[in-house]
Parts: structure tokens; C-alpha cells; sequence
């Protein structure tokens, strides 16, 4: 078992652009959410995905936005970058219950 | 609102035992839950209390006192592996679907 791979693990953007990152869940798993991570903070929630429905949306622009295919794996995308767009962004897969399993994230730096 | 407060950091000694809290501050929630983070690595599942009371796995233990709005991880016999930082989360009665409130995380160093 995979467990979650995102990718890709580092991107370096400029203002403007805009950015896609890819998440596959682990095996068996229906549910996929984005989290933000600023250095020294804890994940903040971007989005949740089930069933290729957003189910649930954090404090984010719609900037961000995403998407989930019949597989089960998701995408982030982010328009119009900013510099304090620059973070760690993680994917995280769940079947039901509250365990919630990580990628290790793509770490996006915006210049 | 919610929020969940942590210390930022803490220091223990390889073998000892250290206790990090985690207050919060929601009207309503499902457990407390604790996660590892190494540094550049995806967050790990630790722990997580539906209950009051103490939840036990091997040498990580974790306790919830909802009267208290109040619970805490002990990690026991420390190891250098064990330096990392740790986060408390809650998913409230309010968010259907599972997102999770992390706290800002306690970065734990373990000296030899």
C-alpha cells in the first residue's frame, strides 16, 4: 500500500501564475482534504472532497480551488499566486472515522 | 470560534517523560485527536480521545477532560526519534465532513 503521494514534492511559481497540485489517496479511501501548512503553524483547512462533490470549504478564496476524479484522487489548483500563497500543501485521505492520513506535501514557494 | 492553544515548545531528556497540553476553546466537538509532524514529513496519526479519559498506545498516552476543555499527550521514555512537533485537533459538532481545527503545534527536542 502506497499510503497518499502527492506531487509534486517542490514547485517554485511568480506572482500570477497559477499552480496545480495532484493528490492520491490511500487505498480504499473515498474522502480527500487540502490543508495549508505556513512554517511554524499548524494545517489549516482548505477543502474537502467526496464522491467528486467539495463538501466542505475553510476561510480560503475562491482562488483555490479543486477537484476530485472517479478515482479518487484530487487536485488542487491556486490562480492569480501571491507571496503568501508560499506554504506546505498537504493532502490528507480518509475512509470514515477520524483517522486522517497525510501525504507529505508539495512544498510551493511563490517569488 | 474555535481554537485550540498548545505550547510552542518544549525540552526533555532522552528516557524522561513530558506532558504537552492542549486547551481549547469550541462549542462542541467529536474527539480530540494528536498527530506527529518531522520536520518536511506528512503529519501522523497518534491518537485520538471520542471520551474522557486516558487512551494508551504503547508509549504515547492521551487524555481528555471535557469539563476542563482540556487534554494532553504524555510521551514516556523518551527517544531522540521522538523530537518532532505535535498537534492537537478537534473536528466540531458544526463541521460535517471532517475538517479538522489543528492547534499551532508543540515543537519537542529530546536531548541526549
Amino acid at each position: 500500500d502506497a499510503g497518499v503521494t502527492q506531487s509534486p514534492t517542490h514547485l517554485i511559481k511568480t506572482r500570477g501564475q497559477q499552480v496545480t497540485l495532484r493528490c492520491s489517496p490511500k487505498s480504499g479511501h473515498d474522502t480527500v482534504s487540502w490543508y495549508q501548512q505556513a512554517l511554524g503553524q499548524g494545517p489549516q483547512f482548505i477543502f474537502q472532497y467526496y464522491e467528486e462533490e467539495e463538501r466542505q470549504r475553510g476561510n480560503f478564496p475562491d482562488r483555490f480551488s479543486g477537484h476530485q476524479f472517479p478515482n479518487y484522487s484530487s487536485e488542487l489548483n491556486v490562480n492569480a499566486l501571491l507571496l503568501g500563497d508560499s506554504a506546505l500543501y498537504l493532502c490528507a485521505s480518509s475512509f470514515s472515522g477520524e483517522k486522517l492520513f497525510f501525504g507529505s506535501g508539495t512544498q510551493l514557494s511563490v517569488l | 470560534g474555535q481554537s485550540l492553544e498548545q505550547p510552542s515548545e518544549v525540552t526533555a531528556v532522552e528516557g524522561a517523560i513530558v506532558q504537552i497540553n492542549c486547551t481549547y476553546q469550541t462549542s462542541g466537538f467529536y474527539g480530540l485527536s494528536w498527530y506527529q509532524q518531522h520536520d518536511g514529513g506528512a503529519p501522523t496519526f497518534l491518537s485520538y480521545n471520542a471520551l474522557d479519559g486516558l487512551e494508551e498506545t504503547g508509549r504515547f498516552s492521551s487524555f481528555l477532560s471535557r469539563s476542563d476543555s482540556y487534554g494532553y499527550l504524555l510521551l514516556q521514555e523518551l527517544q531522540m526519534k521522538d523530537s518532532a512537533s505535535y498537534f492537537c485537533a478537534v473536528r466540531s459538532f458544526y463541521n460535517q465532513g471532517g475538517k479538522l481545527i489543528f492547534g499551532q503545534g508543540t515543537e519537542l527536542s529530546v536531548k541526549p
